[in-house]
């Protein structure tokens, strides 16, 4: 079974660029989550889906970052304009349903100049 | 914040040593799962146990949970050189939408 995917797995870019990130979760998992990840902490949730719908986003900054997942299956991940402090680590999950055991990707190490 | 601490941040033992990890978390749960994630890799997920169990084993793990004192630890005995990772509990709030929060997480080493 092929696990979740991600890409870009680096990307740097200078303070007040754009940057999205896209997540493909495994075959079949209706749930996906969005992670961000500071060096030295835990991972904090930013964004979950259910199918095509969000369930909770209320720990995204979405003065700047926006996410989608369109048809159910493919999320992107976007910041508009970024800043210092978006430097992290943004990981990708996937669960088959709310209650079942979350699987992550590898993750897109940000750094931001 | 709802995310929680863990005890130590840090471990260093010796291989075949006992490593023991401890979590503290803020509000009422459904669950508390444990994660590893080795340097550069993404996380994968060791162990759950639900708001109703105390304690449960897999393998080399065992996990407790004292819900009266917002707590869990992780037990990983006989340790191995390849459990060298960073280990984070991750609690799921009472609503049961799954949103976990994440704790500090405890860096093991473990010296062949």
């Amino acid at each position: 079974e092929a696990g979740v995917a991600q890409s870009p797995r680096y990307k740097i870019i200078e303070k007040r660029q754009s940057v999205a990130f896209w997540c493909n979760p495994i075959s079949g998992h209706a749930t996906l989550y969005w992670y961000q990840q500071i060096l030295g902490q835990g991972p904090k949730l930013l964004i979950q889906f259910q199918n095509n719908g969000v369930v909770d986003d209320s720990q995204l900054p979405k003065d700047r970052f926006s996410a989608e997942r369109l048809k159910g299956v493919d999320s992107t991940l976007k910041i508009q304009p970024a800043k210092l402090e978006d430097s992290a680590v943004y990981l990708c999950a996937s669960s088959y349903r709310l209650d079942y055991e979350q699987y992550f990707g590898p993750g897109t190490r940000l750094t931001v100049t | 914040s709802q995310q929680g601490e863990e005890d130590p941040q840090a471990l260093s033992i010796q291989e075949g040593e006992n490593a023991t990890m401890n979590c503290s978390y803020k509000t009422s749960i459904n669950n508390l799962q444990w994660y590893r994630q080795n340097s550069g890799r993404g996380l994968v997920h060791l162990i759950l146990i639900r708001s109703n169990e105390r304690e449960k084993h897999s393998g080399r793990l065992r996990v407790t949970l004292d819900t009266s004192k917002k707590s869990s630890s992780l037990l990983i005995t006989a340790s191995r050189a390849a459990d060298t990772a960073s280990y984070f509990c991750a609690s799921e709030g009472e609503t049961g939408a799954n949103n976990l929060f994440f704790g500090t997480g405890t860096r093991l080493t473990v010296i062949p």
